[in-house]
């Protein structure tokens, strides 16, 4: 079975430049999490979907952060303008329902902000 | 203050030795508590999944929870350079609720 999948893995940009990272989840999984990783942290929640409908955004900086998961499968996590301060690890993870059930982590796209 | 308290480490360890992790939360909501196991570059994978307290074994990793201490621990036995990893506990309240990670302990064994 395929794991989660993100790209790109790694990304360097410019401050106020655009950016988006891409997640294609486990076939079957109907909940989607994007989660912020600074350096020596654990995961933060930054926005979970039920299928399309994003559930729960409140961490998300709206101001520059948007998100999409359009057909309830692939999803798209944007920046736009970048900071120097979103230098992190953007994980997108995976479960077959969000109650109890495991979620299952890609390896992450790391963006550098110079 | 965080909800979720972790010792960042380094813990360096011999191999064969016993590697014991531990978090402390405050929130007494939080019934679901779970060890991640995060390679270097890569993502967390889950280890130990334990609902309210008690203790969980699976092969040479024993989880713990004491939830009047409000107080979680991984106990990895004969530990292996392959176990060189960091490990972040994680937690929530209902089966609904959003996870809340600890920063992550990095764990170094030596052959």
């Amino acid at each position: 079975e395929a794991g989660v999948v993100q790209s790109p893995r790694y990304k360097i940009i410019e401050k106020k430049q655009p950016v988006a990272f891409w997640c294609n989840p486990i076939s079957g999984h109907n909940t989607l999490y994007w989660y912020l990783q600074n350096l020596g942290q654990g995961p933060e929640l930054l926005i979970r979907y039920e299928n399309e409908e994003a559930v729960d955004d409140s961490q998300l900086p709206k101001d520059r952060f948007s998100a999409e998961r359009l057909k309830g499968v692939d999803s798209t996590l944007k920046i736009q303008p970048a900071e120097l301060g979103d230098s992190a690890v953007y994980l997108c993870a995976s479960s077959k329902e969000s109650s109890t059930d495991t979620q299952y982590f890609g390896p992450g796209t790391r963006l550098t902000v110079l | 203050q965080k909800e979720v308290e972790q010792d960042p480490g380094p813990l360096s360890v011999p191999e064969g030795a016993i590697v014991s992790l531990n978090c402390t939360y405050s929130n007494s909501a939080f019934q679901y508590f779970m060890w991640y196991r995060q390679y270097s570059r890569k993502g967390p994978e889950l280890l130990m999944y334990t609902y309210s307290s008690g203790n969980k074994e699976d092969g040479r990793f024993t989880a713990q929870v004491d939830k009047s201490s409000k107080y979680i621990s991984l106990f990895i036995r004969d530990s292996q350079p392959s176990d060189s990893a960091t490990y972040l506990c994680a937690m929530k309240g209902g089966s609904w609720g959003k996870l809340q990670f600890g920063a992550g302990t990095q764990v170094v064994v030596t052959p």
